[in-house]
């Protein structure tokens, strides 16, 4: 049973207009939520988090909106660049020292 | 800051070897490491969390016999791939966190290829 849902396997964007990746969730005991971004043959490179306690954070053009009524976050990505084309990873963990539970990445391809 | 360092990058090893993976934290003191495992167009699958100082806690279905985990300080995660067979070939990642932290840093990973 996958708790972490990415149901888009690739998102197509022009360059400059805004990208948006969804992630739905099915365990409510996660209290801390994650996106990476990553490249083939590397790890995974941290953008951004959200606690539970909060349903918005925002660093530079990175915004990640948390629903947790809905059991849905979602990565806002404005303007949109070249070199934001990558696989990203929604994650979600218990807090603290647990692991993360990953979805299955979204496969974000920016046209010029 | 936050650098992992995970070593090697890629191993091929015959089948019956076994095989260790490094990963260090290079510029803050962990806490507590992870290990993943990605198999291609797979996400990435929590294998064992290692604490420093205290013997690994295993996911279900994870051999802990076959994958040895050793955090022997706060800086140094190892994971030994025992009697490696060619269904063992995969992509390992390990991550590692500060303690109190929820973020995790990831090693750019090691693909292992048993033959």
């Amino acid at each position: 049973d996958q708790q972490v849902k990415q149901n888009s396997p690739s998102l197509s964007v022009q360059e400059g207009r805004i990208s948006i990746l969804n992630c739905d969730y099915t365990n409510s005991m996660f209290d801390y939520f994650l996106w990476y971004k990553k490249y083939p043959a590397e790890g995974p490179t941290f953008l951004i988090s959200i606690s539970s306690i909060k349903d918005k954070n925002e660093d530079g053009r990175f915004t990640v909106f948390l629903n947790k009524s809905a059991k849905h976050l979602s990565l806002h990505i404005v303007p949109s660049q070249p070199g934001d084309s990558a696989v990203y990873f929604c994650a979600a963990s218990g807090g603290g020292a647990d692991g993360l539970t990953f979805g299955k990445g979204t496969h974000l391809i920016i046209q010029p | 800051g936050a650098v992992v360092s995970q070593h090697p990058s890629w191993v091929i090893c015959k089948s019956g070897t076994s095989v260790k993976i490094e990963c260090r934290s290079l510029d803050f003191q962990a806490t507590t490491m992870f290990w993943y495992r990605q198999f291609p167009k797979q996400s990435l699958m929590l294998m064992a969390t290692s604490n420093e100082g205290s013997k690994a806690t295993y996911e279900q279905g994870v051999e802990k016999d076959k994958f040895l985990i050793n955090h022997a300080s706060l800086t140094l995660s190892t994971l030994t791939v025992t009697s490696a067979h060619p269904e063992d070939s995969s992509f390992y990642i390990c991550s590692a966190s500060e303690r109190g932290q929820g973020i995790q840093y990831f090693g750019a990973g090691t693909r292992l290829s048993v033959l």
